[in-house]
């Protein structure tokens, strides 16, 4: 199994640009999570999902939308990127909700100039 | 609002020792606690968890201890090794089994000295 996978890795992108980060996981897991990084900071939650065709808002929502299409796949997207989003993106799946463990993908690190 | 954090942000230890990384919550209806590991590059790696009916819980050189009076958990590393060296974040569940993600503290960056 990769277990969590996310693309790409690496991107730079310029104020106004959109892009869409991908993330998939081959452990039949019902609920996937997108979290943001910045320096010297814990996870923060973006949004979240409890299962294909659901989506839901987490901590710090603004500025990014998401999809849950395929029960394998969460992508997340910026619109419109913003400085203010440069930070390191990770992913992560669970098999039960909240109080079991997540599993987390390698991360992408975004910067936006 | 309720969070998670951490008493110190960095610790330095020597190879070998026994290191004890601290962290305390403030949402007192959490009832799961978790640490990850994250090493540089790296996504956060599960280390051990452990639920708020029980204040011990032992994995292979790990010890997570819980204190639900104070509010406090902690993480027991035994014998560090070069390997341990990472930053290291709890974590926890506020809604009591819902589907929302988990919330962090902002780490603890462990070094080993040799």
């Amino acid at each position: 199994n990769a277990g969590v996978t996310q693309t790409p890795k690496f991107r730079v992108l310029k104020t106004g640009q959109s892009m869409t980060l991908l993330c998939a996981q081959d452990m039949n897991h019902e609920y996937m999570y997108w979290y943001r990084q910045d320096p010297g900071m814990g996870l923060r939650l973006i949004h979240y999902s409890v299962g294909e065709g659901t989506t839901a808002k987490g901590e710090v929502p603004d500025g990014y939308n998401v999809s849950r299409l395929k029960k394998q796949n969460f992508l997340l997207g910026l619109e419109s990127a913003a400085p203010s989003q440069t930070s390191v993106y990770f992913c992560a799946s669970s098999h039960q909700p909240g109080n079991y463990e997540q599993y987390f993908g390698p991360g992408t690190r975004l910067t936006v100039t | 609002g309720e969070s998670v954090g951490l008493h110190l942000p960095t610790l330095s230890v020597q190879e070998g020792d026994n290191s004890i990384i601290n962290c305390a919550y403030s949402n007192s209806a959490s009832d799961y606690f978790i640490w990850y590991k994250q090493e540089s590059g790296k996504g956060p790696q599960f280390i051990i968890d452990i639920r708020s009916n029980m204040d011990k819980r032992q994995g292979q050189r790990v010890t997570v201890l819980l204190n639900k009076t104070v509010k406090h958990l902690s993480l027991q590393i035994a014998a560090t090794q070069p390997g341990d060296s990472a930053v290291y974040f709890c974590a926890e569940s506020p809604s009591g089994g819902g589907a929302d993600g988990l919330t962090f503290g902002k780490g603890t960056h462990l070094i080993i000295q040799p």
